[in-house]
């Protein structure tokens, strides 16, 4: 399996524009996570979902944000619009159940 | 509210000496506590995990603490290599409505100096 892939690995826009952050977790994993990493608060948890389903997406930082995860291999990350205080290195990750998640490469990025 | 705190944003030591990362957490509920280790420009990677229901766990040169009377749990490193350097993530892993959720602090920045 190539793990968790996400697109695209940069992304560089202007204040204002749709941002569509794309992941395709690991095949036979049920659980999918979307993460924002910050200097100040590490790795924050935005949403989740499980079987497909959102089961928490209280730390979706505001109505802007959106995520979906239409079957089983493919999710997105939506912001619109986006803004500078947006920029930020973004993570899909996937697990299986209660085991560990492994994270795609994540997607940097950088709203100007 | 941080349900997973690392204090120490970075921590330098020198090759062959011991590396002791540092991880406290508010929440009793936590089944798993795990840690992750993160290169520039990738993602973050498992490194070694602990149930609740012990105290140790290791693996070659790391071992993870967990004192739960405490809430807290250490990950140490022997010998401390250079390759080794790298952010470290503590997070703890547990139920939440529907599913499981992974909980992370704000990562830990080690330096090896050879």
């Amino acid at each position: 399996d190539a793990g968790v892939i996400q697109s695209p690995r940069h992304e560089v826009t202007e204040m204002g524009q749709e941002v569509t952050l794309r992941c395709k977790p690991i095949s036979g994993h049920n659980s999918l996570f979307w993460y924002r990493q910050t200097m100040m608060r590490g790795l924050e948890l935005l949403i989740y979902f499980n079987n497909n389903v959102p089961i928490d997406d209280s730390g979706m930082p505001e109505d802007r944000f959106s995520a979906k995860m239409p079957n089983a291999s493919f999710s997105t990350l939506k912001i619109q619009p986006s803004e500078p205080r947006d920029s930020a290195v973004y993570f899909c990750a996937s697990s299986l159940s209660f085991q560990e998640a492994f994270f795609g490469q994540g997607t940097r990025l950088t709203v100007v | 509210d941080q349900q997973v705190k690392q204090n120490s944003p970075s921590l330098s030591v020198q090759e062959g000496r011991i590396s002791i990362l540092n991880c406290d957490y508010t929440n009793s509920m936590f089944d798993y506590f795990l840690w992750y280790k993160k290169y520039p420009a990738e993602g973050p990677t498992f490194l070694i995990s602990i149930s609740s229901i012990k105290d140790k766990n290791e693996d070659g040169r790391f071992t993870v603490f967990l004192n739960k009377s405490a809430k807290h749990l250490s990950l140490h490193i022997v010998p401390s290599q250079p390759g080794d350097s790298a952010v470290y993530f503590c997070a703890a892993l547990g139920r939440g409505v529907g599913g499981f959720k992974t909980i992370f602090g704000a990562g830990t920045r080690l330096f090896v100096k050879a």
